[in-house]
């Protein structure tokens, strides 16, 4: 069966810098999504993507957030200056075109800001 | 916005009892329920989901209700196993963003063989 892949699956950075999260959605999905989730929280929504543009976006998603899709395979989640808050489990999902088409997600990285 | 509250937050049963699992949410425009699966190490694994539509679906040993009037639903699993221990989320999405999911807490359940 398919799969999103994400990579690294753990990353560890210092407060101030910048982090890039990757992801490979399944090869015929259309949407891409970016959700975190901090230790002991609710999964919680950052960002939607869809035909190379934002297409919706969490009151999270501020201005240290980015997101691209540099090919056509892959999407990445850039965190610019990293904050000790920015500490989760970042998880990438996409899903297809239909109408009623799940959500299905990737392993995550775990971000650890020191 | 959306708000999604999921009772309990852990459940112990014994093996071959029957799971509940209870989600409340807020807004009456939300019309896919989804319910996932998050085992150590993993990403949440979709195992079933429900549309507003449908009062209930059932696959093997799962099932899911939906209560609109309520704004409630619930998963159920019956004849449960040890694999079935794991974390799981209750979810809620409306009008076409089917992919902006509001999650529950989790339930993490575990079943002692």
């Amino acid at each position: 069966e398919p799969e999103v892949t994400q990579t690294p699956s753990h990353q560890v950075t210092q407060m101030g810098q910048e982090v890039i999260l990757r992801c490979v959605p399944i090869s015929n999905h259309l949407y891409f999504y970016w959700y975190r989730q901090i230790l002991g929280q609710k999964v919680e929504f950052l960002v939607s993507f869809y035909n190379n543009e934002i297409s919706e976006k969490s009151e999270i998603f501020d201005d240290q957030f980015s997101v691209e899709r540099p090919d056509g395979s892959n999407f990445t989640l850039k965190i610019r200056s990293t904050k000790l808050e920015d500490s989760a489990m970042y998880f990438c999902a996409s899903r297809g075109q239909s109408y009623n088409s799940p959500l299905h997600f990737g392993n995550g990285t775990r971000l650890t800001v020191t | 916005g959306e708000n999604v509250e999921q009772h309990p937050s852990t459940l112990s049963v014994q093996e071959g009892d029957s799971a509940v699992i209870k989600c409340t949410y807020s807004d009456s425009a939300s019309n896919y329920f989804p319910w996932y699966k998050q085992e150590l190490g993993k990403g949440p694994q979709l195992i079933i989901d429900i549309r507003s539509n449908v009062g209930e679906k059932k696959d093997q040993r799962i099932a899911v209700t939906l209560n609109k009037t309520a704004k409630h639903f619930s998963l159920h699993i019956t004849e449960t196993q040890p694999e079935d221990s794991a974390v799981y989320f209750c979810a809620a999405a409306g009008g076409t963003s089917y992919g902006k999911l509001t999650f529950g807490q989790g339930t993490i359940l575990t079943v002692h063989p």
